[in-house]
């Protein structure tokens, strides 16, 4: 069985960096052809993709939000971490890290964590 | 990027109605779609990958299909438990992208 979790800051300022962890159990990233992304809902919104990063440790970035992300794995702790920069208001949202099934898509998805940028 | 758009943006219906909801993609995706279902405060979950194939455990009143850029998803009869926000989502290219969901309401 699947699972994921994330943890990291519930509240952080603007201008500041926001690093979540995304602990795993039920399979490992040294195996081919395995994916672990980030996905973010801002409250009453769509849900947008961020990063991921393969077994291989090849990672992609949403174009929007390159700058500012990078997503980087610790395959002896089964964990990934996202850290996202220069943290705005409009980046409030639950953030989400789930196994990418197929190389395509998302499943199954962590519980997610409410990141609130406030000062 | 691929723009994913879902129609209606909401729907109302009652249990025991079909409903079919739709996804567009702006460039051909071939079956690289994915439906997935949220409930309030929850994760979304993955019902169906590759346009069509169910995933193990979701009902089967649950059904996608569609190819190329234009999917759809149906509900043969609605239960209680099947209202909630249904998002698309392409796995065809970088950067993945979803569609702005679909909120099924009880009438």
């Amino acid at each position: 069985q699947i699972t994921l979790m994330e943890s990291g800051p519930t509240l952080v300022k603007p201008t500041q960096t926001l690093t979540l962890t995304c602990t795993f159990s039920g399979f490992s990233l040294s195996t081919s052809g395995v994916g672990v992304g980030w996905i973010r809902q801002p409250p009453g919104k769509a849900l947008e993709w961020l990063a991921l990063i393969y077994w291989d440790d090849d990672k992609r970035y949403s174009p929007s939000l390159k700058s500012r992300l990078t997503i980087t794995k610790d395959t002896s702790k089964n964990q990934v971490v996202l850290t996202m920069t220069n943290m705005d208001p409009v980046d409030t949202a639950t953030y989400y890290c789930a196994h990418h099934k197929q190389l395509a898509f998302f499943d199954p998805w962590g519980q997610g964590t409410l990141v609130t940028v406030s000062s | 990027d691929i723009q994913m758009t879902q129609s209606p943006s909401s729907v109302s219906a009652s249990v025991g109605d079909r409903v079919t909801i739709t996804c567009r993609a702006s460039q051909g995706i071939s079956d690289w779609l994915a439906w997935y279902q949220q409930k309030p405060g929850k994760a979304p979950e993955l019902l169906i990958s590759s346009a069509s194939s169910l995933q193990s455990g979701v009902p089967s009143r649950f059904s996608g299909r569609g190819s190329g850029t234009d999917f759809t998803l149906t509900i043969s009869s609605l239960q209680p438990e099947d209202f909630a926000t249904y998002f698309c989502q392409q796995g065809n290219s970088f950067p993945r992208t979803f569609g702005q969901g679909t909120k099924l309401e009880i009438k």
